[in-house]
């Protein structure tokens, strides 16, 4: 079956601009989370959307939103880029953060804010 | 907020030794599940343990939840050049995702 899909792969974006990244989940999977990978900070939870609701929230500005589609397809947004959003942004899709199962992660997107 | 250490941070070894990560946490833990990310690639789950003393094996990797659900355990037995990569221990408490700083493990054929 297929996998995550992310897209973009790789996106170069300029200071104060925003972007908008996309995540296909599994089929089947209700449950989309976004996690920001950075060298200095690891991997940090951003939100979970489950059935078109965002259900829970990591600790990140309000620049940060998502939302989910009726698909479950999901996206992210961040608006006011700043240089230290450069990261690698990844998706994952799953029964949902009750569920008790593991995720399956999508490549992620590679973002450059310049 | 949650914080799960792993150490060590790096870990390089001769292809055929044995390798072990810990991850520990000051609180008690509702579960832990690993993953392992391969460079340039993305996080692949492995095995989510849940009761406290839990063993689990895969082939050649052991995995440990500890007694008091506070630290849990990877152990791969005769590393191999594919083993290389990050491996992740992550705590699912219903609300939040936090993963551990992880351990990066390099094989020296």
């Amino acid at each position: 079956k297929a996998g995550v899909t992310q897209t973009p792969r790789y996106l170069i974006k300029t200071r104060g601009q925003q972007v908008t990244l996309s995540c296909s989940p599994i089929s089947g999977h209700r449950s989309v989370s976004w996690y920001q990978q950075t060298p200095g900070q690891g991997l940090q939870f951003l939100f979970e959307y489950f059935s078109e609701t965002q259900r829970n929230k990591g600790n990140f500005p309000g620049r940060f939103s998502g939302r989910q589609f009726s698909n479950s397809r999901s996206e992210m947004n961040v608006s006011t880029l700043e240089l230290g959003d450069s990261a690698l942004y990844l998706c994952a899709s799953g029964f949902g953060l009750t569920g008790g199962d593991g995720y399956t992660f999508g490549s992620g997107t590679r973002l450059t804010v310049v | 907020g949650q914080q799960v250490m792993q150490i060590p941070q790096y870990q390089h070894v001769q292809e055929g030794e044995d390798f072990t990560t810990y991850c520990n946490s000051s609180t008690t833990l509702s579960n832990i599940q690993w993953y392992k990310q391969r460079p340039g690639g993305h996080p692949v789950f492995l095995i989510q343990l849940v009761k406290s003393g839990e063993v689990k094996k895969q082939k050649r990797l052991t995995f440990q939840f500890g007694e008091a659900k506070k630290n849990s355990s990877l152990h791969i037995t005769a590393t191999q050049t594919t083993d290389v990569g990050t491996y992740f221990c992550a705590e699912n408490t219903g609300n939040q995702f936090y993963f551990g700083t992880g351990t990066s493990l390099t094989v020296i054929p």
